[in-house]
Order: structure tokens, then sequence, then C-alpha cells
């Protein structure tokens, strides 16, 4: 099966900062990535689908990129609101594996 | 809008079996996606445990795929999970999610109910 890794696994920024999130794939899955953001006691919102396609009502300054094995999200602007858990989720196939996790966490 | 609700017993105990319940409403289960159950231990990430098609087609993740049932009560709008023989490490938060026949991402999620195994 196809692992995903995250990292790092905690990112601290200060608002107005940029934070870039990374997502390894063991194997490529061309675009099929989705993103997803996590606050606490809450259930995860869909970001970003297909690497880099913004899902509705997510602002703008949340951004994705990459194909093949190597995905990036960047938040560029943080917001205080941005602090959550952020997490890959492969989508060619099944099994949907997600990363790990990234915790940002706003100074 | 759709919203997805789990609902399910709190409490099981070790080696017996769990039975969730995701309800659906603003949506027809039967309308072509996919519905999916995904969980969290506390403290931990996410693991993907399976998912259903409207047509009853099922796809589980093989690491829970001899102890996994997932079936639609398409009378009650309802998708059903069932996990047999738990043990303390199938204690999560269990959400169930809508998923996308075509893209497979999952959009809207329910928040969740918490599951402990212990006796």
């Amino acid at each position: 099966d196809i692992q995903m890794t995250q990292s790092p696994s905690t990112v601290s920024a200060s608002v107005g900062d940029r934070v870039t999130i990374t997502c390894r794939a063991s194997q490529g899955i061309y675009s099929w990535l989705a993103w997803y953001q996590q606050k606490p006691g809450k259930a995860p919102d869909l970001l970003i689908y297909g690497a880099s396609n913004l899902q509705s009502g997510v602002p703008s300054r949340f951004s994705g990129s990459g194909s093949g094995t190597d995905f990036t999200l960047t938040i560029s602007n943080l917001q205080p609101e941005d602090s959550a858990t952020y997490y890959c989720q492969k989508a060619n196939s099944f099994p949907f594996t997600f990363g790990q996790g990234t915790r940002l966490v706003i100074k | 809008q759709v919203q997805l609700q789990e609902s399910g017993p709190g409490l099981v105990k070790p080696s017996q079996t769990l039975s969730l319940t995701c309800t659906v409403s603003g949506y027809s289960i039967t309308s072509g996606f996919y519905w999916g159950w995904i969980r969290q231990p506390p403290g931990k990430g996410l693991e993907w445990i399976g998912s259903i098609f409207h047509s009853g087609n099922t796809y589980y993740n093989p690491s829970l795929q001899s102890r996994v049932t997932i079936s639609l009560d398409t009378s009650k709008n309802q998708i059903s999970l069932r996990l047999t023989s738990v043990t303390a490490a199938d204690t999560a938060l269990y959400h169930c999610a809508r998923q996308s026949a075509s893209t497979n991402w999952f959009d809207p999620w329910g928040q969740g109910t918490l599951v402990t195994v212990s006796s």
C-alpha cells in the first residue's frame, strides 16, 4: 500500500507569516491528493482537492501544489484562525490513506 | 445542506462488536456518492476504515477488513458500521463522511462519536 508522510509534524509561526507543509507519497499518485484542516473538537474540513484546487469557501491564502509523489500546502498571511492540524489524503485508489498530520501553532 | 450525524454506544467491552449509525440529512444516500467511515484515536491521526457506494459495493481498509462491515439502510437514509472483536486499540472518535465517487475526497464530515473499548 502507498504510505503518506507529512513534514514537519509541528510548525510554529506568527500572524502574517507564510507556512509550507509537505506531504510525500511512497509511490506516484498523479494529482490525486486532498488536504484537510481540523480544528480541536471539530470534524476535518476539505481545503484542497486534486492537489491544487481550492474548495469553495476556503480563503485564497491557502494553496496547494505538486504531483506524483511530492505535494505542498502553503498558507500565506497566517491568521489566528489557521491554528489547526492539517492532513493530506491520497485519493487515487483504495485504501485512502491519510498522512499523520501537521500541527500548526500560531505564536 | 448535507449533514451527517454519528450515533451509537460510547462504551464497548473488549471482544464485543462495535455498532454505529450515521444519519444523513439533506441528501439521499442513494444519489451517487460513496459514504465512508474514518476513525481517529485520541490525540492521533486519521485512519480510513471503509466506504460503501450507493449500489452497496464496499471497500475496506485491508488492516481491518476481516472485522468490518459497512451497510446502507436506504429507508432511514443511514449508513451503518460494525466492527467485531474490538480491543483497546479500537478506541477512537468515529466519523462518517460523504465521499465523491469520482474524486474520492471526503466532504462533508460528521462531528464524530467517541467509542471507548474497556471492560
